[in-house]
């Protein structure tokens, strides 16, 4: 009964090709997360959504996508991959309408592109 | 200048030890705080929000300082099982809720 749970665990991929990641929650929250930590340990945010609506969309490169098809699964795809993309991804969800404060997370997904 | 700043360690102390990390943030705007802790290799989880009255949370102390900029984390009666590494957060845009994280400060003990 994982809150949040992300596939593939790891994912490991040749420059250029194009990949995605799946993340579903099942706290009943309205809001998901996409984050990046890089082999410096900063961990950043990517996208937000809420209710399926773009909310937060920080300065990434397009080929970044992230797809929304209902409140409980945020994916992200990846096109063209580069070297630099390599990180740990991390989805995370919370629950805007309520004020809380948590965000809970994913376990991760590490890519590494060759 | 980084938005979340934080000492990046490690801070090796021996168990029972009392530890403290500090945290300073660059927007004034900011809205809420939080101490959040990261295993090797794993999640993010919330570790305790920060109040501006300070709060405790059994052998965790979190200090807010507004004029400053400045939130500090205190585990007293340090164990092994905290060692970690401690991530101040900050949300800067309540609307959102953007968390922006700091790099983290990695906390040893040994026995």
């Amino acid at each position: 009964d994982t809150a949040v749970s992300q596939t593939p665990k790891y994912l490991v991929t040749q420059m250029g090709n194009d990949k995605s990641i799946k993340c579903e929650q099942n706290l009943g929250h309205d809001t998901m997360y996409w984050y990046k930590q890089d082999s410096k340990k900063f961990l950043k945010i990517m996208f937000s959504y809420n209710n399926k609506e773009l909310i937060i969309n920080e300065t990434v490169p397009n080929r970044f996508s992230p797809k929304s098809p209902d409140k409980a699964h945020l994916n992200l795809h990846i096109n063209s991959l580069e070297l630099g993309d390599s990180a740990v991804y991390f989805c995370a969800s919370s629950q805007l309408a309520d004020r809380t404060d948590t965000q809970y997370f994913g376990p991760g997904t590490r890519l590494t592109v060759l | 200048r980084k938005e979340v700043e934080q000492d990046p360690g490690p801070f090796n102390v021996p168990e029972g030890a009392t530890v403290a990390f500090n945290c300073t943030y660059s927007n004034s705007a900011s809205q809420s705080f939080f101490w959040y802790r990261q295993d090797c290799r794993k999640e993010p989880k919330l570790l305790m929000s920060v109040y501006s009255s300070g709060n405790e949370d059994g052998r965790f102390t979190a200090q807010l300082n507004r004029a400053s900029q400045y939130i500090s984390l205190l585990i007293r009666d340090s164990k092994l099982s905290d060692s970690a590494t401690y991530l101040c957060v900050v949300n800067i845009d309540d609307s959102s809720y953007k968390l922006i994280f700091g790099s983290g400060t990695r906390l040893l003990v040994r026995p």
